[in-house]
């Protein structure tokens, strides 16, 4: 089974810090790993995400992820936070190895709230 | 407009009512799913479609039922039988199996009253 998880449910960060928000995953196989921004009341925004080729993904609105194989993470980052940055956060995992029936379905983490604070 | 849409934003239902969500997309994506979010518990899949006229369960189908009649259309009916239907429901779609991407609609809110 497939298995994300986000350890903080909210991250608070003071505009123009650095940020990141934790994600660390599990699968049997090798991932996808994705990342998306909710603001109140609207859908599930895509961000970025890892597929192969460089641990560093580059994504919308200035933000990045690492993807660190040994240590099973995903984490988001931004150099300079902004108050528009602030918003629910999910992590998401696919096996990459499963690409037919149930295998082929997204698991997301909880969500972690940024609170971006002037 | 490309992209996908999601009706009525704001649904409340009686108890022992069925109500169904709506979902059209136009990006000419072959697969579609339903999620279901709740505070704290992330986003849970009820059902998901890969060809038109096929379904499959998701985690929690239980109450729920789709149809995919039509590549751009996959409507979600809560039923009476769903014993918690206050949530917000998610439609998302991808280009096909292969697709890594999925993406979302504005989503729908619904209310037991």
């Amino acid at each position: 089974a497939q298995s994300v998880a986000q350890p903080e449910d909210q991250v608070n960060v003071a505009e123009g810090n650095p940020l990141t928000v934790k994600c660390t995953y599990s699968v049997s196989g090798n991932p996808y790993l994705f990342w998306y921004v909710q603001y109140p009341n609207r859908g599930l925004q895509f961000l970025l995400k890892y597929i192969t080729g460089d641990n560093l993904v580059k994504g919308s609105y200035g933000f990045e992820a690492e993807f660190n194989k040994s240590q099973t993470s995903f984490h988001l980052k931004k150099p300079s936070a902004l108050v528009s940055d602030s918003a629910l956060y999910f992590c998401a995992v696919r096996d990459r190895g499963r690409v037919t029936g149930g295998g082929n379905k997204l698991t997301f983490g909880t969500g972690t709230q940024l609170k971006v604070e002037l | 407009d490309g992209g996908i849409t999601q009706s009525p934003k704001y649904l409340f239902r009686k108890e022992g009512q069925n109500v169904t969500l709506s979902c059209e997309q136009n990006l000419n994506h072959d697969a579609m799913y339903w999620y279901r979010q709740d505070p704290g518990q992330g986003l849970r899949l009820i059902y998901y479609s890969q060809i038109v006229n096929d379904f499959q369960k998701g985690d929690i189908a239980e109450g729920y039922s789709v149809s995919r009649e039509k590549k751009e259309s996959f409507p979600l009916t809560v039923t009476s039988a769903q014993k918690n239907p206050t949530a917000f429901y998610l439609c998302a779609t991808k280009l096909d199996t292969s697709g890594n991407t999925i993406y979302f609609g504005e989503g729908s809110w619904l209310t037991v009253v």
